[in-house]
């Protein structure tokens, strides 16, 4: 079955320090991939996408993501975190052949940033 | 530039109650999903459809109905609510393309009590 798997639930960070969020996915092609963020009682925010090419993609307000096939990963990374980068961070995939699939989606980590 | 457009945004229901969720996009996107949130889950999806009539279970479907008369609108039915379906509720609609870009409603905030 389709996976993605967020290893972490919870992390925190002092404000400066760098900022890696992994993410595994499980799938027989090689998926479409995305990470969005959400901020309490709000809603989802796409940061960026990985549809081929490029394995570094980058994306909104200072993050990027690198997709390597042989890890079946795609990580999110930000060089120095922000108070406002606090919040909750999905990892998505979904099946690359086209069609109708939704997207699935990794359980959350939750980024708490220190001062 | 609506996008896509849930309401209502928070309701509070009573254990057995009924209600409609209506999600409207005004992209003309064939699919159209519907995912519920719950805490340490993620998101998870209930039901979707490919086009006006269609419909198709997700993978947490049960407890939940859905239609689609209009391609632009897709309902999500709680015909008799319970309190685990307490959660936050996300319509999202996409074009046919490949690699389209799913694009999210701001979320529904159902309480049941």
């Amino acid at each position: 079955a389709q996976s993605v798997t967020q290893p972490d639930i919870h992390i925190t960070v002092s404000e400066g320090a760098s900022l890696e969020l992994r993410c595994n996915y499980s799938y027989g092609a090689t998926p479409y991939l995305f990470w969005y963020v959400q901020s309490p009682g709000q809603g989802l925010q796409l940061l960026l996408k990985y549809f081929s090419g490029d394995t570094l993609v980058q994306g909104i307000k200072g993050f990027e993501a690198e997709f390597k096939r042989s890890q079946s990963s795609f990580n999110l990374r930000k060089p120095s975190v922000h108070w406002s980068d606090a919040a909750e961070y999905f990892c998505a995939a979904t099946y690359s052949g086209g069609g109708a699939d939704g997207l699935t989606f990794g359980k959350g980590t939750h980024l708490i940033i220190q001062p | 530039n609506a996008g896509v457009t849930q309401t209502p945004k928070f309701r509070v229901l009573k254990t057995g109650q009924s209600m409609t969720l209506l999600c409207a996009q005004d992209m003309n996107h064939e699919y159209m999903y519907w995912y519920r949130q719950d805490p340490g889950m993620g998101l998870r999806l209930i039901h979707y459809s490919v086009g006006e009539g269609t419909t198709a279970k997700g993978e947490v479907p049960d407890g939940y109905n859905v239609s689609r008369l209009k391609k632009q609108n897709f309902l999500l039915g709680l015909e008799s609510a319970a309190p685990s379906q307490t959660s936050v509720y996300f319509c999202a609609s996409r074009g046919t393309a490949k690699g389209n870009t799913i694009y999210f409603g701001e979320g529904s905030w159902l309480t049941v009590v």
